[in-house]
């Protein structure tokens, strides 16, 4: 069935380090993928996203890349900063394409150690 | 503009009651999903409404119903609640239905005693 793995499960960096955060999916036909940040008490929040039509994409200390043939696509911080701590959440399009159904991997708590 | 609002934000019922959820989009946006997030099954899929048509439906169990109203405001409602339904409730709007950004509410903790 539709499934969205992602690693790690934790990671610790130090502040100014970078983090790469790697996601799996197993429908070919999705087609859009958007990474959100959750920090605790509130809802995720939309970092980056990016479609099937594109390899890479970045925003700032942010970026993804998406492997199509692989089916795997990653998260890369760059220069890490205190507030970027909290739980990361990959995600992918769900089949049929015109419905906004979205599969999320487990999620990665990052910690950034000043 | 605002964004996603849901309330309550935190409810507390019995098992056997039911519950309902509101969520309003953020202004112009007429499509709304709902998810379901516990540290066990992380997040999952409820069901997606777009002009006030259910277009996606989770595998969850009937007692989990949701509908949405012409002004795209939605709700979910939860009928003869278990324990296992205390999660966050997270609603998300996006302009229009498919592969479209979804931006999400902070979400609605239930707890069910």
């Amino acid at each position: 069935g539709e499934n969205v793995e992602q690693h790690p499960s934790t990671l610790s960096v130090q502040e100014g380090d970078s983090a790469v955060i790697k996601c799996t999916y197993s429908d070919s036909a999705s087609n859009y993928f958007p990474w959100y940040k959750q920090e605790l008490g509130k809802g995720p929040q939309l970092i980056i996203d990016i479609r099937s039509n594109v390899g890479e994409k970045k925003d700032q200390r942010i970026a993804v890349t998406l492997n199509k043939t692989a089916k795997h696509f990653s998260l890369h911080i760059t220069e890490t900063q205190p507030e970027d701590s909290a739980v990361y959440f990959c995600a992918a399009s769900s089949p049929p394409s015109n419905t906004g159904k979205l599969i999320f991997g487990q999620g990665t708590t990052l910690q950034v150690k000043p | 503009k605002a964004g996603v609002t849901q309330t309550p934000r935190y409810l507390i019922k019995t098992r056997g009651q039911q519950v309902t959820l509101s969520c309003s989009p953020i202004s112009g946006h007429r499509s709304v999903s709902w998810y379901q997030q516990t540290p066990g099954q992380g997040l999952q899929f409820l069901f997606e409404y777009f002009s006030e048509t259910q277009r996606n439906k989770g595998n969850f169990p009937g007692r989990f119903s949701g509908r949405q109203f012409s002004n795209s405001r939605s709700e979910m409602n939860v009928s003869t609640l278990e324990l296992g339904d205390s999660a966050l409730y997270l609603c998300a709007s996006s302009l229009t239905s498919g592969s479209d950004t979804q931006y999400f509410g902070p979400g609605t903790r239930l707890t069910v005693l």
